[in-house]
């Protein structure tokens, strides 16, 4: 069936340090990827996606390219900030948009100055 | 920018007692979604609805759970008689089509 496992945490990191959160996916077809983000106390926010093979989604400085030869969707930032601070969810759906969401376990990111 | 809220925040019950957990989806939104997430767990599909009736629901959504929509903005999901293993953050989604999901805070259930 399809699923998505995710990097275990937590991570640590300071202020300014090169992110990786590694994201692989299983799936029938052709999925859609996305990263989700949690900050405390908040809902689930989508941070980025991609729907098809090398695409790359961006925003707010992360980024994750598409990749059906590893069937990855590793997510990077090249320079971490203490707002940065959150819980990194990986998902895949196999229907663009409407459809429902399979979820990694999620990984607790913490930026100390 | 427009959000789902959920209420309550966090909830407790004994076992065996029915809890009905409330969902404000967005309210030009069409489908609407129940996840959980049991503590250091992935988050799991439950359900989704979509015109006044299930659409998809996961293994999980057996028959102690139900989804309602009883008037034009609330969506809630009902646990007829909770267990232990239902202890969980509850997220609701919603979207339109063709659209990310926006998710609520989730409330956090814990059954004793």
């Amino acid at each position: 069936g399809d699923s998505v496992t995710q990097m275990e945490g937590p991570v640590t990191l300071s202020e300014e340090a090169f992110l990786t959160i590694n994201c692989t996916y299983t799936a029938t077809g052709y999925p859609s990827l996305f990263w989700y983000v949690q900050y405390p106390g908040e809902g689930l926010q989508l941070l980025l996606k991609a729907t098809k093979a090398d695409d790359k989604g961006s925003n707010k400085g992360f980024e994750a390219t598409y990749r059906k030869e590893t069937t990855s969707f590793h997510l990077e930032k090249g320079s971490v900030q203490v707002s940065d601070s959150a819980v990194y969810f990986c998902a895949l759906s196999t229907q663009t948009g409407a459809n429902n969401l399979f979820f990694g376990t999620g990984t607790r990111l913490t930026v100390i100055p | 920018e427009p959000e789902v809220t959920q209420t309550p925040s966090h909830q407790v019950t004994q076992m065996g007692q029915e809890v009905i957990l409330r969902c404000v989806p967005i309210s030009n939104h069409l489908y609407f979604y129940w996840y959980r997430q049991i503590l250091g767990q992935k988050v799991e599909f439950l359900v989704s609805f979509y015109n006044n009736e299930i659409s998809e629901k996961s293994e999980i959504f057996d028959d102690q759970f139900s989804v309602e929509r009883p008037d034009g903005s609330n969506f809630t999901l009902k646990i007829r008689s909770t267990k232990l293993e239902d202890s969980a953050m509850y997220f609701c989604a919603s979207n339109q089509r063709e659209g990310k999901q926006y998710f609520g805070p989730g409330t956090r259930l814990t059954v004793t």
